[in-house]
C-alpha cells in the first residue's frame, strides 16, 4: 500500500512568489490536512479537506489556500511569499472519520530568499 | 496559551531505562490522544493513540490518559538508542479532523 506522496520534496523561491504543493493521500483516504512545521512554532495547522470540501481551517492569513480533487489529491497554495513562510509544509493522510489518525508524507521543504 | 503543552526536553535516558514523556492539554474537548515519533529529518509517524482514561499498552509503549487532570503521558519500557527521536503529543476534539500538537519533547536516549 503506497504512502502518502508529497512533490516536490524541496524548492526554493523569492519573496512575492507564490508556491503550489501537491500532495496524494494513501489509497481510500478521502481526508487530507496540511499542516506547517518550523523549529520554533512546531507543527500548525493550516487546514483540512474532505471530498473536496474545506472542513477545517487554522489561523493562517488568505495567502495560504488549498483544495481537493475528486480523486482526493490535494494541492495547497502559498502566494506573495514572505520569508517567514520558510518551513516544511507536511500532508497528512487520513480516512476522515473521528478518529484522527493521521499519516505524513514527507513533506515539502521550502525556502524563501 | 497553546493548547497542547509539553516540556521541550532534550529528556535524557540511559539505555535500558524507563522514558517518561508528559502532556497536557487545554480543550476539555479533546476526546482522542496520540503520540507521534519525529526523527530528525523525517516526517510524524503516529506510535500511540488514546480515546479513554487509564493505560494503553503496546509493546514497550504505554500511553496514559487522565481526562479530568487533562494530562497525557507516554512510557517507554526498556529505552533504545533508536528511540532518540522527537516525541509530538497531539489531541482532537472529534469530528472534524483538527489535530492540535505540541511542539514536541526531544528524547536522547544514551547507550
Amino acid at each position: 500500500k503506497a504512502g502518502v506522496t508529497q512533490t516536490p520534496r524541496y524548492l526554493i523561491k523569492t519573496r512575492g512568489q507564490q508556491v503550489t504543493l501537491s500532495c496524494s493521500p494513501i489509497s481510500g483516504h478521502r481526508s487530507v490536512s496540511w499542516y506547517q512545521q518550523t523549529p520554533g512554532q512546531g507543527l500548525q495547522f493550516l487546514f483540512e479537506y474532505f471530498s473536496e470540501t474545506q472542513r477545517n481551517k487554522g489561523n493562517f492569513p488568505g495567502r495560504f489556500s488549498g483544495r481537493q480533487f475528486s480523486n482526493s489529491r490535494s494541492e495547497m497554495n502559498v502566494s506573495t511569499l514572505e520569508l517567514g513562510d520558510s518551513a516544511l509544509y507536511l500532508c497528512a493522510s487520513s480516512t476522515g472519520d473521528s478518529t484522527g489518525e493521521l499519516f505524513f508524507g514527507e513533506g515539502s521543504r521550502l525556502t524563501v530568499l | 496559551q497553546k493548547e497542547v503543552e509539553q516540556n521541550s526536553g532534550p529528556l535524557s535516558v540511559p539505555e535500558g531505562a524507563i522514558a517518561s514523556l508528559n502532556c497536557t492539554y487545554s480543550d476539555r474537548g479533546s476526546q482522542s490522544f496520540f503520540w507521534y515519533r519525529q526523527y530528525s529529518g523525517k516526517s510524524p509517524e503516529l506510535i500511540m493513540f488514546i480515546y479513554s482514561n487509564g493505560d494503553k499498552e503496546d509493546g514497550r509503549f504505554t500511553a496514559q490518559l487522565n481526562k479530568a487532570s487533562q494530562y497525557v503521558s507516554l512510557l517507554i519500557r526498556d529505552s533504545q538508542p533508536s528511540d532518540s527521536a522527537t516525541y509530538l503529543c497531539a489531541a482532537s476534539s472529534g469530528g472534524y479532523q483538527k489535530v492540535t500538537f505540541g511542539t514536541g519533547t526531544k528524547l536522547q536516549v544514551i547507550p
